[in-house]
């Protein structure tokens, strides 16, 4: 079953602009995970935010979580060609150690 | 380290014929996960281990399908009899150990195609 719902599905924007992507899930998390997918590769970490933190920043990439929405944001600032591709959002179910992954989001960054 | 290693990349099977997968985990982690992505459901966990031993299979679709783990430094997931409908990205990831605090490291997928 699918914890995480990512929104858009789909994103196409300019080189240089911001990409917003959004995540909603159902069941209480002790973490929320984000993950890019390129065309053809496996899945790569970005980052990871604990339930007691409300944002978190790595690089151009910005993180927010509101548990009390069940719902978390990725940015991607100055967004660039290489940005292009899937993103996912991941929790744990309940208190199992199975990761759920939504069915992502895919940005297209346009040069 | 060379990250999560499968083979083969790609798998071109008739339908009936057994298929197997194979991973090899980075050394040291102690999770091994199978997944299988398609366009209709997504990415699914098949399978995990811990520490070789199968922890929940809950998400292996049918006796089909089996996996195993050897040893620390290997694992595989087998199909017999393949069916045109087990056409997938199966994707093996690993982690430190399972669990909520640990990001998975995925390998670059087999592309499966049962005709």
């Amino acid at each position: 079953s699918q914890q995480g719902e990512e929104d858009p599905q789909a994103l196409s924007i300019q080189e240089g602009e911001n990409a917003t992507m959004n995540c909603s899930y159902k069941t209480s998390i002790n973490n929320l995970q984000w993950y890019r997918q390129n065309s053809g590769r496996g899945l790569v970490h970005l980052i990871l935010i604990r339930s007691n933190e409300r944002e978190k920043h790595s690089g151009r990439l910005r993180v927010t979580l509101d548990t009390s929405k069940k719902s978390s944001s990725l940015l991607i600032t100055a967004s660039r060609a290489a940005d292009t591709a899937s993103y996912f959002c991941a929790t744990f179910q309940g208190g199992s150690e199975k990761l759920v992954f939504g069915k992502g989001t895919k940005l297209t960054v346009n040069p | 380290d060379a990250g999560v290693i499968q083979s083969p990349r790609h798998e071109v099977t008739e339908m009936g014929q057994e298929v197997t997968l194979r991973c090899k985990p980075i050394s040291g982690h102690n999770s091994l996960f199978w997944y299988r992505q398609t366009m209709m459901r997504g990415l699914e966990l098949l399978i995990y281990f811990n520490n070789n031993v199968p922890i929940d299979d809950s998400g292996m679709p049918e006796d089909r399908f089996s996996a195993k783990m050897p040893n620390a430094s290997f694992s595989t997931l087998k199909i017999q009899p393949s069916e045109p409908r087990d056409s997938a990205v199966y994707f093996c990831a690993s982690s430190l150990q399972a669990g909520v605090s640990y990001e998975q490291y995925f390998g670059p997928g087999t592309r499966l195609t049962v005709t």
